[in-house]
């Protein structure tokens, strides 16, 4: 059973914290993204990688950090620099020949 | 992206009716072009995707016309079903970059 899963679909984050969100693909993809989406808005990129052991800032990165040390892995940590992490973040993956990024189910941060 | 003229945020469609959905996209080195479909609470699907290249599109019930003298793309539902009850987004993606733009969807609700 081929696909992106991501862990945990919920999650809690306390004053100061800082928290990582899993995503690991099957599918042989070699590129790997991170948004985040706000409730009625569209999806704004944090981060990317095109290649194990290297990634790129999107258009929101403070406040984030990623880490790509495995192919079919990207977890992405939530600082306590980001002062505003309550949103739902969505992984997704594609190759390089293929345009289309196909999307994991998501992960709901919530801030206690 | 969506300009405020194009894009309507909320359509509302009797079943068995056709659905049109509208994007205006901004630039207009974008190449290719996906909607996807997103049920409440889940990541984003792949419905279609369009090249540059073309101007129409059909797959299983839908249908993507691409019009780049306007850059304008819509998604063309046919007999809508309450399954079809989801917010839809555009994508583009500008030649040669791996980062894809998207629009801030359009909810499309299914009347029985």
């Amino acid at each position: 059973d081929g696909g992106i899963t991501q862990s945990p679909k919920y999650l809690f984050r306390k004053e100061g914290q800082n928290v990582t969100l899993s995503c690991e693909q099957n599918l042989n993809h070699d590129a790997m993204y991170w948004y985040r989406q706000d409730p009625g808005q569209g999806l704004r990129l944090i981060y990317y990688s095109q290649i194990v052991n290297d990634f790129q800032k999107g258009d929101i990165a403070e406040g984030y950090s990623v880490s790509r040390e495995k192919k079919e892995s990207f977890p992405l940590t939530v600082t306590s620099a980001q002062k505003n992490p309550t949103a739902f973040y969505l992984c997704a993956s594609s190759t390089v020949s293929q345009e289309t990024q196909y999307f994991g189910p998501g992960t709901r941060l919530l801030v206690l | 992206g969506e300009s405020v003229g194009l894009h309507l945020p909320t359509l509302s469609v009797q079943e068995g009716d056709n659905s049109i959905i509208n994007c205006a996209y901004s630039n207009s080195a974008s190449d290719y072009f996906i909607w996807y479909k997103q049920e409440s609470g889940k990541g984003p699907q792949f419905i279609i995707d369009i090249r540059s290249n073309m101007d129409k599109r059909q797959g299983q019930r839908v249908t993507v016309l691409l019009n780049k003298t306007v850059k304008h793309l819509s998604l063309q539902i046919a007999a809508t079903q309450p399954g079809d009850s989801a917010v839809y987004f555009c994508a583009e993606r500008i030649i040669n970059d791996y980062k894809l733009s998207f629009g801030a969807g359009t909810t499309v609700t299914v009347r029985a």
